[in-house]
This record gives structure tokens, C-alpha cells and sequence, in this order.
């Protein structure tokens, strides 16, 4: 079936290191990648999207890139803040005409220590 | 200011009381759906909704129940609550574009539920 697969968290960085979350998927067709950021008490907020492969989504000095290859959208910052600290979650949808429904991974939990 | 808003933000009720988690968005949104979070399960999706009076089951719909009379509310709906159903609960709306390729998906706050 379609799922997600993140790595375990949490992970614990110091502030201004450098920051991988891996994400893997299985997906029938063409699915669209996205990862969701969570902060403390906050609903989910979409980070960065990726629609087709070798695409790379970016925002927030955050970047993934859809490798289709390696059924692989891992999410890297060069430099986390303190105010990174979150839960990110990597998810896919289907594809056009199955465009609405998220398939979500567990989430890493990410904490960034001064 | 768009936005998914969801009520009540926390809830401690006990078994079998019925209630009723509301889900309203200002943003025209044909989609919505709910999803529950879990420790080590990510969110999974209860319910959704293509448009007013449409509704189907997402992965797991077992003890819950929705609506949609109008476009901008979508309420989840408990009328037996078990403690296996303590969790924390998102709502989510989008447009309903044909052929797009992916439809952004706007999230609520949460509804923190605990049953006992």
C-alpha cells in the first residue's frame, strides 16, 4: 500500500548545525511530496511541496528533492535555529484525481539547543 | 484572516458522554476532513468531505460520525467516546480543484481530547 517512512526522533541538534530528516515513500502513480511543520501548540503548516521527480522544494532555508530513484524526499537546513524546534512530518497524496487525501508519516521530532 | 478554526481547543469527558468537536473555515473550501494524531502513528484520516452533503470514510472511522449541511463547517461527532479514542484531533480544508496536481491542505489548531 501508499505510506511514508521517517526516521525516529527526536533529533537533537545545537544551534547552527546541520539538519537531515529522512523520509522514504511507496506510492502507486505519481505522488506529490510535502513536508508539514508543527510548533508547540500549533496546528500543521505546510513546509515545502514537491510535485514530480527531481523537483526541489524549498522555503525557510528548509530544502527536499523528490527522488524518484530512491523513493527518498529528505528534508536538510545548512544552519537550524532554536525557533526550528518542531515535529516535521513527511506526506505524500496521490496524484491528479487523487489529489486530497494525506498519507503522513510519524513525524520527527526535532529539538535545538542555544 | 484565513483560517480553519476548531472547538473546543481541550476536552476531558468521560465514557460515553456524546460530544461534538466543531470545525468551521472562512476560505470557501469545498474539502475538509479530520484526522486524529497519535504517538508513533503520525495523523490518520477519520473522515472527509468533498462538498455539502458529501461525506466518506478516511482509514478510521470506527466511533466517529460528521456532517456537512454547510460549506464552511464540518463538525466530528462522538456519540459514544471510549478511551481509545483520547487523542489529538486536526481538522483540515481545501479547494477542490479538478486535474490539479496537488491541493494545499490548511490545518486547525487541534482539539486535545481526552476521554476517561
Amino acid at each position: 500500500g501508499n505510506s511514508v517512512t521517517q526516521m525516529e526522533g527526536p533529533v537533537t541538534l545545537s544551534e547552527e548545525a546541520f539538519l537531515t530528516i529522512n523520509c522514504t515513500y511507496t506510492a502507486t502513480g505519481y505522488p506529490s511530496l510535502f513536508w508539514y511543520v508543527q510548533y508547540p501548540g500549533e496546528g500543521l503548516q505546510l513546509l515545502l511541496k514537491a510535485t514530480k521527480a527531481d523537483d526541489k522544494g524549498s522555503n525557510k532555508g528548509f530544502e527536499a528533492t523528490y527522488r524518484k530513484e530512491t523513493t527518498s524526499f529528505h528534508l536538510e537546513k545548512g544552519s537550524v535555529q532554536v525557533s526550528d524546534s518542531a515535529v516535521y512530518f513527511c506526506a505524500l497524496t496521490l496524484g491528479p484525481g487523487n489529489t486530497d487525501k494525506l498519507i503522513f508519516g510519524t513525524g520527527t521530532r526535532l529539538q535545538v539547543f542555544p | 484572516e484565513a483560517q480553519v478554526t476548531q472547538n473546543p481547543r481541550y476536552l476531558i469527558t468521560v465514557t460515553g458522554k456524546k460530544l461534538t468537536v466543531t470545525c468551521s473555515q472562512n476560505m470557501n473550501h469545498e474539502y475538509m476532513s479530520w484526522y486524529r494524531q497519535d504517538p508513533g502513528l503520525g495523523l490518520r484520516q477519520i473522515y472527509y468531505s468533498m462538498n455539502v452533503e458529501v461525506t466518506d470514510k478516511g482509514d478510521v472511522p470506527e466511533g466517529y460520525k460528521v456532517s456537512r449541511k454547510e460549506k464552511r463547517n464540518f463538525p466530528l461527532i462522538l456519540e459514544s467516546p471510549s478511551p481509545n479514542q483520547t487523542s489529538l484531533y486536526f481538522c483540515a480544508s481545501s479547494f477542490e480543484r479538478m486535474g490539479a496536481v496537488y491541493n494545499e491542505q490548511f490545518f486547525g489548531p487541534g482539539t486535545r481530547l481526552t476521554v476517561l
